[in-house]
């Protein structure tokens, strides 16, 4: 099976500008998960997604969106860039179990954006 | 006080000797997770478990659930073992909602 796939792996914006990163999951999986990593903050969750619908939400400010489509891709925007967005940006896939318990996560290389 | 907290945040070792990574965590969990992140950023699943121990190659992993602790071993340690691990902990019972340690830098020479 193809791995998690994320586009683009890099980008440089400017400040104000805003932003679109796409993930594609692993074939069957229907749980996305984002996450943002800076060497200030380390990992820190985003949001999840599961069949279209948003889960949870991490604490970041309303300019970080994102969403899901019924192929399980998912997408996230942030918008009025700022420096502070500049990070690694993961996404992770798992295929929820319908009798519930833990999941793994496959994690896609990350799309690395620097924000000027 | 950090959800999980993790020692030591860095860690030089020589080849061949064995290593011991902790991680402590504070909230109620169904399981933990243990990631490795090589420079480049891509980060591997190595262990998801929930009680006892698991064992994958060089790699073993504890969990004492009484306790909130955790232990990523890996004997005979190697150069391409040099990576940051990190552990991490499903926040409100959604297992797509990560918290995260800070990570445990470890440089192993030849």
């Amino acid at each position: 099976k193809a791995g998690v796939t994320q586009t683009p792996r890099y980008l440089i914006k400017t400040r104000g500008q805003q932003v679109t990163l796409s993930c594609s999951p692993i074939s069957g999986h229907r749980s996305v998960s984002w996450y943002q990593q800076t060497p200030g903050q380390g990992l820190q969750f985003l949001f999840e997604y599961f069949s279209e619908t948003q889960r949870n939400k991490g604490n970041f400010p309303g300019r970080f969106s994102g969403r899901q489509f019924s192929n399980s891709r998912s997408e996230m925007n942030v918008s009025t860039l700022e420096l502070g967005d500049s990070a690694l940006y993961l996404c992770a896939s798992s295929f929820l179990p319908l009798a519930g318990g833990s999941e793994t996560q496959y994690f896609g290389p990350g799309t690395r954006l620097l924000v000027l | 006080k950090n959800e999980v907290e993790q020692s030591p945040q860095n860690l030089t070792a020589q080849e061949g000797e064995f290593i011991t990574i902790n991680c402590s965590y504070s909230v109620g969990i169904s399981a933990l997770h243990w990631l490795q992140q090589h420079p480049g950023g891509g980060i591997v699943s190595l262990f998801m478990l929930s009680s006892g121990k698991k064992k994958h190659g060089r790699l073993i992993a504890t969990i004492n659930i009484q306790e909130k602790h955790s232990s990523l071993h890996i004997t005979a340690s190697h150069p391409r073992d040099s990576a940051v691990y990190i552990c991490a902990v499903p926040y409100g019972g959604s297992q797509g909602n990560l918290i995260f340690g800070k990570g445990t830098k470890l440089s192993v020479k030849p």
